[in-house]
């Protein structure tokens, strides 16, 4: 079966300090890998995904993610976080015809 | 371009009533449509999903229904509201065009059900 971990529920981080939003997936067959940011009361947004090719991604408001597939990892960066990137954010994993699986969201809080 | 509406986007019903939320999309034809749910501190567990007009997939057995009447309607019933129905409601869609496999979803800014 296909899932998606999301180890960390809560991210507290400084203001222009790095982030790593950790994603583990497990599936057996190759996925295709997704990260979106939801801001509150809102639908979520695209960040990036990985398809194929390059393991390092980039993606909208200076994030980028990078593809391990020894590790079967996908974790989201930012080198320099903002008080605008308070969100959560979901990885989500798609494996052949499967329906895309979602992580349980990590919330994101950028303290000033 | 494409944009995706869904309504209302919050919404209070009193347990045992009835429930529709309407989802549309614009500027595509024929898209992959999708209802989540969100629960509260939990991801997004999906619900039902449709390929085309009449056509409707369940994922998961519950108090809810699905109904796609239009090409770019895309409807979320229920008969009877339980308590456990709260969340948040999320409607979206993929291009099949591009692949329905890589395509990332498309979401509404999502209906906060709170059922009382």
């Amino acid at each position: 079966a296909q899932s998606v971990t999301q180890l960390d529920s809560q991210v507290p981080v400084f203001e222009e300090a790095p982030v790593e939003l950790r994603c583990n997936y497990s599936s057996s067959v190759s996925v295709y890998l997704f990260w979106y940011v939801q801001y509150p009361n809102q639908g979520l947004q695209l960040l990036l995904k990985y398809l194929s090719g390059s393991t390092l991604v980039k993606g909208i408001n200076g994030f980028e993610a990078e593809f391990n597939k020894s590790q079967t990892s996908f974790h989201l960066r930012k080198p320099s976080v903002h008080i605008s990137d308070t969100a959560e954010y979901f990885c989500a994993a798609r494996a052949g015809r499967r329906a895309l699986t979602f992580g349980s969201g990590t919330r994101l809080q950028v303290q000033p | 371009s494409q944009t995706i509406h869904q309504w209302p986007a919050t919404l209070v019903q009193p347990v045992g009533s009835p429930l529709s939320l309407e989802c549309t999309v614009e500027g595509t034809s024929n898209p992959n449509l999708y209802w989540y749910r969100q629960a509260a501190g939990r991801g997004l567990q999906l619900l039902f999903y449709s390929v085309g007009i009449g056509q409707i997939s369940s994922e998961v057995p519950q108090n809810l229904s699905a109904s796609r009447p239009q090409d770019r309607q895309f409807i979320l019933s229920s008969k009877k509201l339980l308590l456990s129905d709260s969340g948040f409601y999320l409607c979206a869609w993929t291009d099949p065009q591009g692949g329905s496999y890589n395509s990332p979803l498309h979401f509404g800014n999502g209906t906060r059900l709170t059922v009382t």
